[in-house]
């Protein structure tokens, strides 16, 4: 059972370069979301989306951009990278099916860098 | 601005210590408080939540201790073994989207 996979795990791009991460999941999870998590700060909401071409901007959307064609895939779009968007990038995905029971099952992360 | 602070940064616990690690929220919409785990190179995984209903719940060696009247809750790991060395994240919610503190790096000596 592969879960909630994201590729690349690593990358490094120059600054005004644009790049996608890619995130899927095979659980059927309508909810979605795309994390960073910058050392000492934890995990910051970048968008979610809670179902096939829905979606809404969370903490820290800036810079970024995200769809939702298909259930599976939520991929997040990187215009004009700039060195504060170095971090590691967190997708993770859930079944919506309560407040209650809201698991949220994360990939094993992008670590991107900026230079 | 964090909506849920989270401490101590990181502990330093003897094989067999008690591990505590405590977070304080604000909002009091907030119904539901996961802790995560999650080990180097890997993404968090949920490791046991509590509702604000209960003041107590007990997974294992894992404790949630759940304050409403304060707003605050703790993780307690007993009997830490050197395993459990990972970064625990607390989060709250009020729908589907989980706030989350700050992390405490968890290192359990042999």
């Amino acid at each position: 059972n592969a879960g909630v996979t994201q590729t690349p795990k690593f990358r490094i791009l120059k600054i005004g370069q644009s790049m996608t991460l890619q995130c899927t999941q095979d659980m059927n999870h309508n909810y979605m979301y795309w994390y960073r998590q910058d050392p000492g700060m934890g995990l910051k909401l970048i968008y979610y989306s809670v179902g096939a071409g829905i979606t809404d901007k969370g903490e820290v959307p800036n810079g970024y951009n995200v769809s939702r064609s298909t259930t599976e895939d939520f991929p997040l779009r990187l215009e004009l990278a700039a060195p504060s968007q170095t971090s590691v990038y967190f997708c993770a995905s859930s079944n919506g099916v309560s407040r209650a029971k809201n698991i949220q099952y994360f990939g094993a992360g992008t670590r991107l860098s900026v230079l | 601005q964090q909506q849920v602070k989270q401490s101590p940064q990181s502990l330093i616990v003897q094989k067999g210590g008690i591990s505590i690690i405590n977070c304080a929220y604000e909002n009091t919409a907030f119904d539901y408080f996961p802790w995560y785990q999650q080990f180097p190179g890997k993404g968090p995984a949920l490791l046991i939540a509590i509702r604000p209903d209960v003041s107590e719940k007990k997974e294992g060696r894992f404790t949630i201790s759940f304050n409403k009247s304060a707003k605050q809750f703790s993780l307690h790991i007993m009997d830490s073994q050197p395993g459990d060395s990972a970064t625990y994240f607390c989060a709250a919610s009020d729908d589907y989207k989980l706030s989350f503190g700050a992390g405490t790096t968890v290192t359990v000596r042999a």
